[in-house]
């Protein structure tokens, strides 16, 4: 059975770092064929594409906040940390870890398994 | 970035009729070396994390109730349901994988009329 659980702080204040971990169970994260991917969600907004690590450690990371975002793995571990620089209220949102297919080379594909997400709000 | 564009923004239909959802890419999402869609739809119920319901465009997920396809190609995608149900109430979005970042339409929510 795959699962995705995300955890971390609910509360963060502006200009601090936020750090999240997904533990995942059911698959390994040295499994070529799938990956890692953090997508987040404003309340009531639509989803966010944020971040990707495939199986060789490599990454892909949103345009917009490349600058602000670290994707690593521990595999033996079957963890996957999230971290994003110099939060701001509008990065209040809901974040989700998700099994994505797809491998290095070939590009990521479709998310097939999500956690069930973390609220993080930002605020003084 | 390619913008994925859902309409309409919410639809109300009755129990037991047709629902079809639209998806519009700014660029085509169809990889001419494999001949397939990089397009996935996903439902998400209130509450919820999003759940895969199609992807390369019109494979259903394994689970997924047969009422549930999608069609398309290139750049103009559908989602059909082919007889509402009661749990069916969700918003509904769909996701091109072609290029990196990945992109998500703004959502489409279904209620019952």
């Amino acid at each position: 059975q795959v699962t995705l659980k995300e955890s971390g702080p609910v509360l963060v204040k502006p200009t601090e770092t936020l750090t999240l971990t997904c533990t995942v169970s059911g698959f390994s994260l040295d499994n070529a064929k799938m990956g890692v991917s953090w997508i987040r969600q404003p309340p009531g907004k639509a989803l966010e594409w944020l971040a990707h690590i495939f199986s060789n450690d490599e990454t892909s990371c949103s345009t917009s906040l490349k600058s602000r975002l670290t994707v690593s793995k521990d595999t033996s571990r079957s963890q996957v940390v999230l971290s994003m620089t110099n939060m701001d209220p509008v990065d209040t949102a809901t974040y989700y870890c998700a099994r994505t297919r797809g491998a290095y080379g070939s590009g990521t594909y479709y998310s097939d398994y999500w956690g069930q997400g973390t609220l993080v709000t930002v605020s003084s | 970035d390619i913008v994925m564009t859902q309409s309409p923004d919410s639809l109300a239909v009755s129990l037991g009729e047709r629902a079809t959802i639209n998806c519009k890419s700014s660029q085509s999402v169809l990889f001419s070396s494999n001949n397939k869609n990089y397009l996935a739809w996903y439902q998400q119920k209130v509450g919820q994390p999003p759940k895969l319901l199609i992807y390369w465009a019109s494979t259903r997920e394994s689970g997924v109730p047969d009422r549930f396809s999608g069609s398309g190609s290139g750049t103009d995608f559908s989602l059909t349901i082919s007889s509402l149900q009661p749990e069916d109430v969700a918003v509904y979005y769909c996701q091109q994988y072609y290029t990196t970042p990945q992109t998500f339409g703004q959502g489409t929510k279904l209620e019952i009329k």
